[in-house]
């Protein structure tokens, strides 16, 4: 399966300022996804980041707030602008691996604190 | 609307049991479904992918059923040991769509 490198793992990061989370995959992949888990829940889907077009962001989330670029079928970013408290979480991104039989792995995360 | 459940929120067994966590669905609908383990503030490892036409998948000292007509899956543990310690989190792929749709998990801690 799709090995997924994310990086920053952690950081602690002043409200209002912005901090831009990258994942790199060892192999193409046609979907990458971004999500959130806050403090004690389950994960909630960001968007979904596709290759060459912008990002579908589902309910609640918008493009402003969390900007996604995907330049290529390996890399993606998401960038958490104008932070505040509330937009601490861990933040994950996955992709879809169709060669194992379309299950979904998942990159280590990032731990993110805003103070 | 598809929900995914899963029980018990949390379980707290001596090492060396063997042990079951419980996830049922609502909606029997579905292209599979896949076990996670979480380690506290890490991603997310997959364990075990079923797909909708298995009854079941086996990798170690893990085995995962599933039973679309009742709605449910069940991850059993054997022989568990502290290492196992963490979150089990089981999700469903409903229909053609690429989304997951999410139980919240069930906190395992593994006494020496």
């Amino acid at each position: 399966s799709a090995v997924i490198s994310q990086k920053p793992s952690r950081d602690i990061c002043q409200r209002g300022t912005s901090l831009t989370i990258q994942c790199q995959v060892d192999s193409q992949v046609t979907m990458m996804f971004w999500y959130r888990q806050q403090p004690g829940q389950s994960l909630t889907l960001i968007a979904t980041a596709n290759q060459g077009s912008e990002a579908t962001y589902e309910s609640g989330f918008v493009i402003d707030k969390f900007p996604i670029s995907r330049p290529n079928l390996t890399f993606s970013t998401l960038t958490v602008s104008n932070m505040s408290p509330e937009d601490s979480s861990i933040y994950l991104c996955s992709v879809f691996n169709p060669s194992t039989g379309y299950g979904y792995t998942f990159g280590s995360g990032t731990r993110l604190t805003v103070v | 609307k598809q929900e995914v459940t899963q029980i018990p929120a949390a379980l707290s067994v001596p090492e060396g049991e063997n042990l079951v966590l419980n996830c049922s669905f609502t909606d029997s609908a579905i292209y599979n479904l896949q076990w996670f383990r979480q380690d506290p503030g890490k991603g997310l490892t997959s364990l075990l992918l079923i797909q909708s036409s298995q009854r079941e998948q086996t990798s170690g000292r893990l085995n995962a059923s599933l039973d679309k007509s009742s709605g449910r899956s069940t991850l059993y543990i054997a022989a568990s040991q502290p290492g196992d310690s963490a979150t089990y989190l089981c999700a469903v792929r409903p229909g053609s769509n690429y989304q997951l749709i999410w139980g919240a998990g069930t906190k395992l801690i593994i006494k020496p």
